[in-house]
């Protein structure tokens, strides 16, 4: 059975780094392709980038100067990196394999605030 | 960015009812291998996301019957006949096919 779990601090500080695992199991990373997804207070859903099977990236435009995701094959997980967050970095995070979106984390909620 | 617009915002169904939802989006979604890579998603209470539609109108393993994708180029319709108490919460509709992908604003499905 494939499962994604997050994992990262549920309270970060204005100005720094947000950093969030995807530890996977049941399936391969290098298949498919791994996503980060938010979900802002309210319904608003954002997709933030993915990692492919063959560990390229692609983000969102409006996110393209402050996010990286990374991958750590060997330990079958993957990495998000947004840095320089603010409040309306404030939201619930997910990770998801895709296509299709068959398999989410439970989500981790991060709270940006001083 | 391809803007997905859905309709309503809200519904209020009795049990047993249709519900029925509309996906409109900026720009087509066939991609160049033919495929239109629409999804549905419903978000119950404090879970994440479950794929309910998959490439417009494939229902996801285990999806009742009674939820039906249509559509095709830029105009989609997730139906929902016989709602059920758990069929409640906030839809969403999603294109994979454009980068950077993009969800429509939901729809949230409650029970009169």
């Amino acid at each position: 059975e494939v499962q994604l779990q997050e994992s990262g601090p549920g309270l970060v500080k204005p100005s720094q780094s947000l950093s969030l695992t995807c530890s996977v199991t049941g399936y391969s990373i290098t298949s498919n392709y791994w996503g980060w997804i938010r979900k802002f207070p309210g319904n608003k859903m954002e997709w933030m980038g993915y990692i492919s099977y063959s560990g390229s990236t692609s983000y969102n435009p409006s996110l393209k100067s402050r996010i990286s995701i990374t991958r750590d094959t060997s330990k079958n997980q993957f990495f998000l990196q947004l840095n320089s967050v603010t409040t309306e970095d404030t939201a619930t995070y997910y990770c998801a394999r895709f296509p299709p979106g068959a398999y989410w984390g439970q989500g981790v909620m991060v709270t940006v605030s001083s | 960015d391809v803007v997905l617009t859905q309709t309503p915002v809200s519904l209020s169904v009795t049990l047993g009812d249709q519900a029925s939802i509309s996906c409109r989006s900026s720009q087509s979604l066939e991609y160049s291998d033919g495929y239109t890579y629409l999804e549905w998603y419903l978000q119950k209470p404090g879970q994440s996301p479950q794929l309910l539609i998959y490439e417009v109108s494939n229902r996801f393993s285990g999806v009742p019957d009674r939820f039906i994708g249509s559509g095709s180029g830029t105009d989609f319709t997730l139906k929902i006949s016989r709602v059920e108490p758990e069929d409640l919460g906030v839809y969403y509709c999603f294109q994979a096919t454009h980068d950077p992908l993009t969800f429509g604003s939901g729809t949230k499905l409650e029970i009169k």
